[in-house]
């Protein structure tokens, strides 16, 4: 069975600085990742997948997230943090043949000014 | 455009009443999803469904049904079993067990009172 595991249910930081949100998974077999972010009572968007091709992927809005075998993780960063950032981002994980995706409880960012 | 329309946005009932809310999705996606969102707590799964007149009990189905007659549709009825139903609501959809992501509807959120 899969898990996704996201550290910190909140992260504030400057306006311009670097940004960070955790994932780790849980996954016998090769994962998919994701990451989804979440505007008040909006639904899901997708910002980035990795989907076993290059482990750097790029997204949306400046962001990229590095995945990590060895650590299991697939952390979400964006060098410089815009107010318009503020919103709640989610880790997701499937795998192939399943048709169940997996969603950690998420990470509230908060962007001061 | 293609898309997921979740209807209506907002919903009031009162205690005891079953309530259905709606799905539709023109993506020509085959597998469709219900998660609910609380506080703190990310995305459960309730139900989702492969095929048309196909579905699977997800994480929470308990005091929840669906039904699934077209490829497009995939309601939700909550009823007077579930001992909790005040919550936001996710529709969800995508092409099924393969690296691809999951597209989200905008929500409906309920209040029972």
């Amino acid at each position: 069975a899969q898990s996704v595991t996201q550290l910190g249910s909140h992260v504030s930081v400057s306006e311009g600085a670097l940004v960070l949100l955790r994932c780790n998974y849980s996954s016998s077999v090769p994962p998919y990742l994701f990451w989804y972010v979440q505007y008040p009572n909006q639904g899901l968007q997708l910002l980035l997948k990795y989907t076993s091709a290059a482990t750097l992927v790029k997204g949306i809005n400046d962001f990229e997230a590095e995945f990590k075998k060895s650590e299991t993780s697939f952390h979400l960063t964006k060098p410089s943090a815009h107010m318009s950032d503020a919103a709640e981002y989610f880790c997701a994980v499937t795998t192939s043949g399943t048709y169940k995706y997996i969603f950690g409880t998420g990470t509230r960012l908060k962007v001061l000014a | 455009d293609g898309g997921i329309t979740q209807s209506p946005k907002y919903l009031f009932r009162k205690e005891g009443q079953n309530v259905t809310l709606s799905c539709e999705q023109n993506l020509n996606h085959d597998a469709m999803y219900w998660y609910r969102q609380d506080p703190g707590q990310g995305l459960r799964l309730i139900y989702y469904s492969q095929i048309v007149n196909d579905f699977q009990k997800g994480d929470i189905a308990e005091g929840y049904s669906v039904s699934r007659e077209k490829k497009e549709s995939f309601p939700l009825t909550v009823t007077s079993a579930q001992k909790n139903p005040t919550a936001f609501y996710l529709c969800a959809s995508s092409t099924g067990p393969s690296n691809t992501e999951a597209f989200f509807g905008q929500g409906t959120r309920l209040t029972v009172v």
